[in-house]
């Protein structure tokens, strides 16, 4: 079947332009984190939902990230203004419900900030 | 707060002997613990986790993982290493008493030479 898939897979913006990063989870699964990974670093969180709802966002580094997942499928992590530091590849995973299951990551979007 | 520490930023070992990357970590309660892998342009691949049960848990690719409560470790390991198992090796810890946050390791990149 069908695995995670994210969109675009790169993307260039320059300092202060807005950008929208697409994730399509596996149909049915309930749960859906956003993870950013620097060169060289594991991934960090940023947020979590279950279905649509946004139940942990501790770690979005500040108020220009936004993430939504409006009908508990596709979720769009959006950075307003982008910075330098947001230069780094967003990855998206879903898993089902039960909080000890595995995570399955998609390819990742590469961002990066001139 | 969770954290996990992977000491070692790369392993070396030649191909037919046992390889062991090491990961500890630190939660407030009960930690499920996972190990992913992350080949050259692919995206991160579940291998093995500790939910609860025995103590030595075994996953994909002839990987096993040992979790030990006193120690707070959970090293991976595999009898005989494959060239083919060179990559990028994260190890990660969850919350089990309700959290969401997973936290990842730095990775520790596998050298498995001929």
């Amino acid at each position: 079947g069908a695995g995670v898939s994210q969109s675009p897979r790169y993307k260039v913006a320059k300092r202060g332009q807005d950008v929208a990063l697409r994730c399509d989870p596996i149909s049915g699964h309930v749960s859906l984190f956003w993870y950013q990974q620097a060169l060289g670093q594991g991934p960090e969180f940023l947020t979590y939902f279950q279905n649509e709802a946004q139940l942990d966002k501790s770690g979005l580094p500040s108020d220009r990230f936004f993430a939504e997942r409006p009908e508990g499928s596709v979720s769009t992590l959006k950075i307003q203004r982008t910075q330098q530091e947001d230069s780094a590849v967003y990855l998206c995973a879903s898993s089902p419900r039960q909080p000890s299951y595995e995570q399955y990551f998609g390819p990742g979007t590469r961002l990066t900030v001139t | 707060a969770q954290s996990v520490a992977q000491p070692e930023d790369q392993v070396n070992v030649a191909e037919g002997n046992p390889l062991t990357v090491k990961c500890t970590y630190s939660v407030s309660g009960n930690p499920y613990l996972f190990w992913y892998v992350q080949y050259p342009n692919r995206g991160l691949q579940f291998l093995l986790k500790y939910i609860t049960g025995d103590n030595l848990v075994k996953g994909s690719y002839g990987f096993e993982a040992e979790f030990n409560k006193s120690q707070t470790s959970f090293h991976l390991k595999k009898p005989s290493a494959l060239v083919s198992d060179s990559a990028l090796y994260f190890c990660a810890v969850r919350d089990g008493t309700g959290g969401f946050k997973t936290i990842f390791g730095a990775g520790t990149r596998l050298f498995v030479k001929a």
